[in-house]
């Protein structure tokens, strides 16, 4: 069956810690993988991505995520977060077909002290 | 530009009432998709919409479920008849025509509650 897990429900940190958020998915064939963030209040937006390529890819606001082909996973990493971080953090694939949907995990609230 | 708008962006409606919930995806994307978010289960894909191609319903969780979009762009999503357990936020994504490559663009979502 075809599922996206992340491993943490919520996690906590100070400002200037380190993040790195798990995702691991099942998915018959080549894929393509996502992070999503939904920040209070605000909209789903696209973190990152990938496709193809190199395995470590960067997004927006410091975002990194490496594709472990090998363990099905694609982490998500910061090495220092921001209080303007606090959200909500949802992983999701989908396959190369043309219109597939996006499986999504279920989501991790991050919540940023300052 | 404007992106993805949907409305109602609150309903609360009672137990046994129909409800229809509208998405107004991005101008030019031919592309548009409908998905669930349920307290703890994450987002749930229901409906695939293709330029005028038969539409993929296979996430759909009932027959009380339905959507159409009209003209190649704005889509309504339906629930008749319903039940508490369709309280969730539904959001419509909407995406350009190519490869499943090409980023979707989500809405702000409609959070209903069935009393």
């Amino acid at each position: 069956a075809q599922s996206v897990s992340q491993h943490n429900h919520h996690v906590i940190l100070s400002e200037a810690a380190s993040l790195e958020l798990g995702c691991n998915y099942s998915y018959g064939g080549t894929v393509n993988l996502f992070w999503y963030v939904q920040y209070p209040g605000q909209h789903l937006q696209l973190l990152l991505k990938y496709f193809s390529g190199d395995p470590l890819v960067k997004g927006i606001k410091g975002f990194e995520a490496e594709f472990i082909k090998s363990k099905f996973s694609f982490n998500l990493r910061k090495p220092s977060v921001q209080w303007s971080d606090t959200a909500e953090y949802f992983c999701a694939v989908n396959g190369r077909q043309a219109g597939t949907a996006l499986i999504f995990g279920k989501g991790t609230t991050l919540s940023v002290s300052s | 530009g404007a992106g993805v708008s949907q409305s109602p962006s609150n309903k609360v409606t009672e137990k046994g009432k129909d409800v229809e919930l509208r998405c107004d995806p991005i101008s030019g994307h031919t592309a548009l998709y409908w998905y669930r978010q349920s307290l703890g289960q994450g987002l749930e894909f229901l409906i695939y919409f293709q330029g005028n191609s038969a539409p993929d319903k296979s996430g759909l969780p009932s027959d009380r479920f339905s959507a159409e979009r009209t003209g190649g762009s704005v889509s309504t999503l339906t629930i008749q008849r319903t039940q508490q357990e369709d309280s969730a936020v539904y959001l419509c994504a909407s995406k350009e025509a190519g490869g499943p490559n090409n980023e979707q663009f989500f809405g702000p979502g409609t959070r209903l509650t069935v009393l």
